[in-house]
């Protein structure tokens, strides 16, 4: 299986610091994807990185990918109320996505 | 924005009846999926299809399931004879050509009682 799997499962930081969360998973890939779910939603694409670049910038996130650990981390900096929700790792091929179990981030004003 | 969207957001059935829920992808994309998340666990991948068959499949997705594109916008998926454990979120994604990005619906949630 290329599972991911998030740690920690869950991170309670206050607004305005920043928030990293990790992903491993077991197989070669070519890409990872981040997901975003906030509670009883969808999931909502964040960020995808390729197996051939080592890190990637969307506004406040940041991805890195190490493939020789096969590992990925996210960073939300300055995090916001509005960021508390679960992220998940995805990878997997054009017909299929392997999600890991998540890490639920809370947000404290 | 174009948006992928489902119905109904709420589904209750008795076991043992048949559901069908419905999603309408976006429009140009080509590619179609259903996942389902039982409460407190993880996405799990059901079923991919693409030129009107399946592509993939997983183990959850037995004789019970099937999937349809009965119109060239709605995708849907039937479970013919619901269990208790059938219960979950149960969403629909769809991407487009030359791309990974997967867009999801807000979900379904089915209880089975």
């Amino acid at each position: 299986s290329q599972q991911g799997e998030e740690d920690p499962q869950a991170l309670s930081i206050q607004e305005g610091e920043n928030a990293t969360m990790n992903c491993s998973y077991k197989t070669s890939i070519n890409n990872l994807q981040w997901y975003r779910q906030n509670s009883g939603r969808g999931l909502v694409h964040l960020i995808l990185i390729r197996s051939n670049e080592r890190e990637k910038h969307s506004g406040r996130l940041r991805v890195t990918l190490d493939t020789s650990k096969k590992s990925s981390s996210l960073l939300i900096t300055a995090s916001r109320a509005a960021d508390t929700a679960s992220y998940f790792c995805a990878t997997g091929g054009d017909y299929k996505l392997s999600f890991g179990a998540g890490t639920t981030v809370t947000v404290r004003a | 924005e174009p948006e992928v969207t489902q119905t109904p957001s709420h589904q209750v059935t008795q076991m043992g009846q048949e559901v069908i829920l419905r999603c309408v992808p976006i429009s140009n994309h080509l590619y179609f999926y259903w996942y389902r998340q039982i409460l407190g666990q993880k996405v799990e991948f059901l079923v991919s299809f693409y030129n009107n068959e399946i592509s993939e499949k997983s183990e959850i997705f037995d004789d019970q399931f099937s999937v349809e594109r009965p119109d060239g916008s709605n995708f849907t998926l039937k479970i013919r004879s619901t269990k208790l454990e059938d219960s979950a979120m149960y969403f629909c994604a769809s991407t487009g050509l030359a791309s990974y990005e997967q867009y999801f619906g807000p979900g379904t949630r089915l209880t089975v009682t």
